[in-house]
């Protein structure tokens, strides 16, 4: 499978507690995203890089999270202390920049968050 | 800002029959408009998009979407309906440069055999 993977799929737990999820993009792609989407609405942007660097991040980014690219190849989304308002899915993106194809993103399966 | 507004939660349609899933949108500048669908508990897959040319754009699964820049809509189309279209679709657009996507809260088709 070529395609974009996420890891872990599910995530259950305890408020307070840290987490930490991994993206590995399409392997030519040098852009990666981060979304959220919770129940009943559409995926919101986090952040995105290209190559190694952040070039961007939502006001939705809190200091209680990070994410890293270190080497511009697979990225982590972490979430320190989280509340019980993190519960989501995570979504991890990854295109090309540049190019007839450039514009297009294409998505993981995503990253269930559920804090207890 | 961009936007993207998806006037309706629910469609629904007849298997057979075509559907429309209506998008309406604000950006600066030219837009990249995208459609993605999204099954249960699944990321979502890229259908089709309108960046140039055709004001009428092919995607993938029979679907199509009818680019309209006075009525700045995105309508997504096909002509006729399967039971196994059920699924969520949203609506999403960039302005040009790097700005990210941004997605509409989505509308759930149920095509009723």
């Amino acid at each position: 499978d070529t395609g974009v993977s996420q890891d872990p799929r599910h995530k259950i737990t305890k408020r307070g507690q840290n987490v930490t999820f991994r993206c590995d993009p399409i392997s030519e792609h040098n852009r990666l995203y981060w979304y959220r989407q919770t129940l009943g609405q559409g995926p919101e942007f986090l952040t995105y890089f290209q190559n190694e660097a952040q070039l961007e991040k939502s006001r939705l980014l809190s200091d209680r999270f990070s994410a890293e690219r270190p080497k511009g190849s697979f990225s982590t989304l972490e979430i320190q202390r989280t509340e019980q308002g993190d519960s989501a899915m995570y979504l991890c993106a990854s295109s090309l920049a540049g190019g007839p194809n450039g514009n297009t993103i294409y998505f993981g399966e995503g990253s269930w968050l559920t804090v207890v | 800002a961009q936007s993207v507004a998806q006037p309706e939660d629910q469609v629904n349609v007849a298997e057979g029959n075509p559907l429309t899933v209506k998008c309406t949108y604000s950006v600066s500048g030219n837009p990249y408009l995208f459609w993605y669908v999204q099954y249960p508990n699944r990321g979502l897959q890229f259908l089709l998009k309108y960046i140039t040319g055709d004001n009428l754009v092919k995607g993938s699964y029979g679907f199509e979407a009818e680019f309209n820049k006075s009525q700045t809509s995105f309508h997504l189309k096909k002509p006729s309906a399967l039971v196994s279209d059920s699924a969520l679709y949203f609506c999403a657009v960039r302005g040009s440069g790097n700005t990210p996507l941004v997605f509409g809260k989505g509308t759930r088709l149920s095509v009723i055999a």
